[in-house]
C-alpha cells in the first residue's frame, strides 16, 4: 500500500538555526498539505498545494516559513530562524484531489 | 468560521467496554466529517468518513452517523480491545475545500 513519506522522523535544533522537511507524496495526488501538531493539540493547516501551485498558505507565518513543490511532486517545508515556540510535530498530507487526505508519519521537531 | 468541539479525555476504558467520543461541529456549509486515530509516534489515519446528512461510517468495529440537525458525529465502538488506545481526532472539510479542521483530540486508554 503506497504511503506519504516524511523525513527525518526526528530533528533536534537550537534556536535561530534553519531547518528543513522534506514530504513525498503517494503517487499521483496532486494536492499535497502541510500541518502543524502541537503537543495535546489537533493538526493546523500551514500550506496547501495544487500540484505546483499554493492554494492556500493563509496561516503559514511568511516571515520564518516557506515551502516549495518544484516539480508538482514532493516538497520542501523550511523555518529560518526556527525559534522555540516552532517545536511540534510537522505533518504531511495528500491527496488525490478529492476529500480523504492521507498522512504521513510526521517529523518531530524540538528547538532548544 | 468552522469549529470541531470534541469531548474532553483522557478517556480510561476496561477491554470490552462500550465507547463512546463525542463530536460536535460548526460549518457555513455542507461539510464532511471525519475520524481519525494516532497511534504512538505516527502520523494520522482515516478511520471513517461520511459525505452528507444520516451517513453512517464505519472500520475496524468503529461507527458514527452525522446528524445535521444535532451537527453532531459520536464515534462509537461495541467492545473495546487494548489496541484501541491512541488519540482520536474529529475533524471536517467544508464543500468545495479540502482543508480539514481538527478537533483537539481525545486520548482513549483501554485497560485489560
Amino acid at each position: 500500500e503506497a504511503e506519504v513519506a516524511q523525513s527525518p522522523r526526528y530533528k533536534i535544533t537550537e534556536k535561530s538555526q534553519a531547518v528543513a522537511f522534506w514530504c513525498d507524496p503517494i503517487s499521483g495526488h496532486a494536492t499535497l498539505y502541510w500541518y502543524r501538531q502541537i503537543l495535546g493539540q489537533g493538526p493546523e493547516l500551514l500550506v496547501q498545494f495544487q500540484d505546483e501551485s499554493v492554494v492556500d498558505d493563509s496561516q503559514l507565518p511568511k516571515d520564518r516559513f516557506s515551502a516549495e513543490r518544484l516539480k508538482g511532486v514532493d516538497s520542501t517545508l523550511k523555518i529560518q530562524p526556527a525559534e522555540l515556540g516552532d517545536s511540534a510535530m510537522y505533518l504531511c498530507a495528500s491527496s488525490p484531489s478529492g476529500e480523504t487526505q492521507y498522512f504521513g508519519p510526521g517529523t518531530r521537531l524540538l528547538v532548544l | 468560521g468552522d469549529s470541531v468541539t470534541q469531548m474532553e479525555g483522557p478517556v480510561t476504558l476496561s477491554e470490552e467496554a462500550f465507547l463512546t467520543i463525542n463530536c460536535t461541529y460548526t460549518a457555513t456549509g455542507y461539510p464532511s466529517l471525519f475520524w481519525y486515530v494516532q497511534y504512538p509516534g505516527e502520523g494520522l489515519q482515516l478511520l471513517l468518513k461520511a459525505t452528507k446528512a444520516d451517513d453512517k461510517g464505519s472500520n475496524k468495529g468503529f461507527e458514527a452517523t452525522y446528524r445535521k440537525e444535532t451537527t453532531s458525529f459520536h464515534l462509537e465502538k461495541g467492545s473495546v480491545q487494548v489496541s484501541d488506545s491512541a488519540v482520536y481526532f474529529c475533524a471536517l472539510s467544508d464543500f468545495g475545500n479540502e482543508k480539514l479542521t481538527f478537533g483537539t483530540g481525545t486520548r482513549l486508554t483501554i485497560i485489560p
